[in-house]
């Protein structure tokens, strides 16, 4: 599977944009990259996904990069409520749906 | 949007017997399911593809016996915890996505938590 890679941890001050960095150097041209979040004792939440070009919805925009190699979810506003483990995940053609779970990024938005 | 459920949210079983997780798409048909597992601060390990009519798939090192998984219809696939120990005590979540292409959404259940005692 196309691995990601993601920091372990970022802050955020609320009210402010938080941008989370993800590389996947070993995409292939037909793989998406969809982001998640889990909020504590909660089912993984979806976000966004996209395959080259930048995706926006109610929650986030995604920026992929032109060599597909790395991307960026941001979530504009930050609120206290967005405070959880972002996981972006490469979904990869020979898998289908099955999706491989990385570390993830525990994003903490402070008031 | 679609959304996929999960029942019950939250089960406590004695050692040895048996438990049955639900895992519902609500306004779509899946004809595959996927069941993870996860530990306290750890990431979701993938334990078995559903299948509708068909076998499941387990992953390398899940116990097929142990972990039944049923695929009866186009909406539902149920997870059986047999013979459950306390270190089968984990939160167990489900997924599906709403068509075959690589570029559908693929949702998550809320979750269910199981504590064997």
């Amino acid at each position: 599977d196309a691995k990601t890679t993601q920091p372990p941890s970022m802050d955020c001050a609320e009210g402010r944009a938080a941008n989370l960095p993800c590389n996947h150097s070993t995409i292939s041209g037909n793989e998406y990259v969809y982001w998640y979040r889990q909020i504590h004792s909660q089912g993984p939440q979806y976000i966004i996904h996209g395959l080259k070009n930048n995706e926006t919805n109610e929650m986030a925009s995604l920026i992929i990069t032109e060599d597909r190699k790395s991307s960026t979810l941001i979530l504009p506003h930050a609120t206290l409520r967005d405070t959880a483990v972002y996981y972006c995940i490469v979904r990869v053609a020979a898998s289908g749906s099955r999706l491989t779970f990385g570390e993830g990024t525990q994003l903490t938005v402070n008031p | 949007g679609a959304v996929v459920s999960q029942h019950p949210s939250r089960v406590i079983c004695k050692s040895g017997t048996s438990v049955k997780i639900e895992c519902r798409s609500l306004d779509f048909q899946a004809t595959t399911m996927f069941w993870y597992r996860q530990f306290p601060k750890k990431s979701l390990m993938l334990m078995a593809t559903s299948n509708e009519g068909s076998k499941a798939t387990y992953e390398q090192g899940v116990e097929k016996d142990k972990f039944l998984i049923n695929h009866a219809s186009l909406t539902l696939s149920t997870l059986t915890v047999t013979s459950a120990h306390p270190e089968d005590s984990s939160f167990y979540i489900c997924s599906a996505a709403t068509g075959p292409g690589l570029g559908n959404t693929i949702y998550f259940g809320e979750g269910s938590w199981l504590t064997v005692v």
